[in-house]
């Protein structure tokens, strides 16, 4: 069975810390996708970013960066120099590659403190 | 990316009756999806919008329940039948791919539903 978790339920971090969100899945699918999605208390959810299986590259935008490893199931989220606009749930998310369905992991609460 | 909007963005309604959330999306999109997320929880998939047949549903999911319409390829409705407290969620449709965007999947702002 295909599953997403989540272990952290909330992180607090003081304004400027680096925060490391951890994901970890499973999958039987030699082919998936990993997204990790925002969403803040208004609601919406921000989509963030989508890996492909085949892509172990880590990924860099601004100051978030994602590491993906395959040997350990893991796809983690690091907020550099944290604000608190980041303040927000996090969900990792796993797609079946031919049904598009995604699976949720359970989401970590950030909050970020000044 | 698509462009989702999400009628009616909250309601309170009233135990027994039925409410019916739209979705519509900018551009003609292969998949549609409806999720649910009770309150403090994670996202949960209720079903598949298929264009011109029958929704497939999730377990724990029965179309009696939650009757969903897709007409053509931009849009679809989720029906919230017979609701109880437990009903309340918010709702939220996404989509899969649009313009160029292959399993790239992207959410509506979802519908704030609270049944008393």
């Amino acid at each position: 069975a295909q599953k997403v978790t989540q272990a952290q339920t909330e992180i607090s971090v003081v304004e400027k810390e680096d925060v490391t969100l951890d994901c970890v899945y499973e999958t039987r699918d030699t082919t998936y996708y990993l997204f990790w999605y925002k969403q803040p208390p208004s609601g919406e959810l921000v989509f963030l970013i989508r890996r492909n299986s085949f892509d172990e590259q880590n990924e860099i935008s601004g100051r978030y960066s994602w590491n993906f490893q395959k040997s350990t199931s893991s796809f983690n989220f690091t907020i550099t120099a944290s604000q608190v606009v980041d303040s927000a749930v996090y969900f990792c998310a796993l797609s079946e590659l031919h049904t598009g369905k995604l699976i949720f992991g359970q989401g970590t609460t950030l909050q970020v403190k000044p | 990316s698509a462009v989702i909007s999400q009628k009616p963005s909250r309601d309170i309604c009233q135990r027994g009756t039925s409410l019916t959330i739209q979705c519509q999306v900018d551009s003609q999109v292969t998949m549609m999806f409806w999720y649910r997320q009770q309150p403090g929880q994670s996202l949960t998939l209720i079903a598949t919008a298929n264009q011109g047949s029958e929704a497939t549903y999730e377990s724990g999911f029965v179309i009696d329940k939650f009757p969903i319409s897709r007409p053509n390829l931009t849009f679809s409705t989720l029906t919230v039948s017979n609701m109880s407290p437990e009903d309340s969620s918010i709702y939220l449709c996404s989509v899969e791919g649009g313009t160029g965007a292959a399993n790239e999947q992207f959410f509506g702002p979802g519908t704030r539903l609270t049944v008393l």
